[in-house]
């Protein structure tokens, strides 16, 4: 069965500081996606890592599938209020299948 | 382009009763798959049809079921309503099979008293 863990859970910091989000797994998978989701809405895909060891930037965010493919990380540089939200990661389970992780629900005050 | 749209946004039911959630995808897309939201569970992957066709199902029991028009628009059926269905229902559209990205619907809110 493939897992998805995440960590921290919950995430409550200050604007302006920096922030990382772990997804790990012990299976491999052919591709990771970050989401982000608001109150009240769907999961909206921020990137999506395929190759080990790739590096993706989005603004301050910087995303990283580790070399094996089973982990990969997300971080937030200079975080401010509106970074606020749930991030999840997401691993392939073929099919259009997704396995989430449990999602980091993240607090950044002003 | 329109997004994923799902209707209705929220819905009270009570146990025992079954309920019909309905998801258009984005136009052109062929693949529609359903995910339930729990605060204990998080996202867990119900079904996926393309062209019809279920093509993979999560591990939830019978009560749950699909189905998919020929304009790919899906519904989700829940029948025989247990406290523990309340949740959060999303779906979600993909362009093709396989490894796409999928864009999700704001999803409907089942709540069940």
């Amino acid at each position: 069965t493939q897992l998805l863990e995440q960590s921290p859970q919950f995430l409550s910091i200050q604007e302006g500081e920096n922030l990382t989000v772990y997804c790990n797994s012990s299976s491999v998978f052919s591709s990771l996606q970050w989401y982000r989701q608001e109150p009240g809405e769907g999961p909206v895909l921020l990137v999506t890592v395929v190759t080990g060891g790739e590096v993706k930037k989005l603004k301050r965010l910087t995303f990283q599938f580790g070399d094996a493919r089973k982990d990969s990380s997300l971080h937030i540089t200079a975080a401010q209020p509106g970074d606020t939200g749930l991030y999840l990661c997401a691993g392939d389970g073929g099919y259009n299948k997704l396995i989430f992780g449990a999602g980091t629900r993240l607090a950044v005050h002003p | 382009k329109a997004g994923v749209t799902q209707t209705p946004r929220y819905l009270i039911k009570t146990r025992g009763q079954q309920v019909t959630l309905s998801c258009s995808p984005i136009s052109g897309h062929r693949s529609v798959s359903w995910y339930q939201q729990t605060p204990g569970q998080g996202l867990q992957f119900l079904f996926e049809y393309f062209s019809e066709t279920q093509r993979n199902k999560g591990n939830f029991p019978g009560r749950f079921s699909g189905r998919q028009f020929s304009n790919s628009r899906s519904e989700m059926n829940v029948s025989t309503l247990e406290l523990g269905d309340s949740a959060l229902y999303l779906c979600a559209s993909s362009l093709d099979q396989g490894s796409d990205t999928q864009y999700f619907g704001p999803g409907t809110r089942l709540t069940v008293l």
